[in-house]
Formats: structure tokens, sequence, C-alpha cells
């Protein structure tokens, strides 16, 4: 069936740390989200990205379209990256639905 | 600040009460959706409104009733919840809903407590 995944379910790291989270999807997609939730609930977008590679300050992310995954990196990490991350997808056949993952939950540790 | 507020931020609610949350965005888009984030699963589409019209009910019960009255407001009327209902309930909005290119913004969510 459709499935997004997201690895690793959970992480910790120690302040200035560098990590890389993952997000494995099944199908062809035309939309592709990476969230930031927050303690408080908000979700904070970092990037919207179906292809490509972008960057934004000490976060960027690559999607591999033709191999169904993308990639999140956090360098330099800081105690308020933690939180969990949400990858989203809008597969392209014919459904018009943001399927979330299951989230990475980061603690960011000083 | 994502353009996109709610309220109330927090409801506790009996089972018999009626209430409704409130959605508003100011980023001049055309698609609305209401999304349930229960603890320990991933979040789910509810609703999906575009250019004022409902284009999907993800097989919600009826005690959930949506309104969109236009393209700036959406309404999720609540009537008879089940604890089980408790939840955090997002609202976001996009461009239009309808083919790819459409990146959705999330307002901070209704943190909602069944009693």
């Amino acid at each position: 069936g459709i499935q997004v995944e997201q690895s690793p379910p959970d992480l910790i790291l120690q302040e200035g740390a560098n990590s890389t989270l993952r997000c494995n999807f099944s199908d062809s997609v035309n939309n592709l989200q990476w969230f930031h939730q927050n303690p408080w609930g908000q979700l904070i977008n970092l990037f919207y990205i179906p292809s490509g590679t972008k960057q934004n300050g000490r976060l960027s992310a690559t999607t591999v379209a033709t191999e169904r995954y993308s990639l999140l990196y956090i360098s330099s990490s800081q105690t308020t990256d933690s939180g969990v991350y949400f990858c989203a997808v809008m597969f392209s056949g014919g459904y018009n639905k943001l399927i979330f993952g299951a989230g990475t939950r980061l603690a960011v540790h000083p | 600040e994502t353009g996109v507020t709610q309220t109330p931020r927090h409801l506790v609610m009996g089972m018999t009460n009626k209430k409704s949350l409130k959605c508003e965005q100011h980023l001049g888009h055309n698609a609305m959706y209401w999304y349930k984030q229960s603890a320990k699963k991933p979040l789910e589409l509810m609703f999906v409104y575009n250019f004022k019209e409902q284009t999907e009910n993800n097989s919600v019960p009826s005690r959930f009733s949506p309104e969109c009255p236009n393209s700036s407001h959406l309404f999720l009327h609540l009537h008879t919840l089940q604890p089980e209902d408790s939840a955090l309930y997002l609202c976001a909005s996009s461009l239009t809903s309808g083919g790819g290119a459409n990146e959705q913004f999330f307002g901070p969510g209704t943190r909602l407590t069944v009693l």
C-alpha cells in the first residue's frame, strides 16, 4: 500500500553534532514537504522539495525522486532543534492528500 | 507566524457539548484542510475544501461537521464527541488543492480534550 516511512524514530544528539533524517516513500510524488513540530504543536515548514537539493542555514534537504527517498540534514545542532520532524508527501497517482510519516523525534542536549 | 490562525488554542468539552473550532488564513489561498493528530499516530487528513467546496471527506464521523463560508475561513463544528476524539486539530491552507506544487502551511492547532 501507499507508505511514508521515516527513520530513525528517535534521535538523541549533543549540541553541535550533525544528523541525517530519512524519508522513504512507496510511489512517485509531486509534493514533498519537511516540517518541524515544536513542543507546542506548531508545524513549521522547513522545505518544499519534491526533487533536488535545497539549503536553508544549518538545514539542507535532498530528494531523489527516482529512488523514492528524501534526506534532511541538520548540521551543528542546537537545543532549539529539538522536536519532531515530519516528512509528508502527495503521491502522483491521482491523490490530492498530503500523507505524513510517523516522524523522527529529536532531542538535542546541551 | 505562518499566516494561518486557529482559535481557541485549547478546548475542554463534555461529551454532550457543542463547540466550534475556527481557522483563518491570511495568505490568499483557496484550499483549506482539517487534520487530526492523536497521540502516537501520524497526522490524519479529515477534510479538504477547494474554493469553498468540499472535495475530500476522509471517512470522518458525522459528529464532526466542517463549514467553509469563504476561502479564508474554515470551521469545524463538534457535537456529542467521544473521549477518543481528544487530539490536536490542525488547520492548513495551500494555493489550491488540486495537482502538485501546492505547499501547505499550518496553523498552531487546537488541543481538544473530551471528558
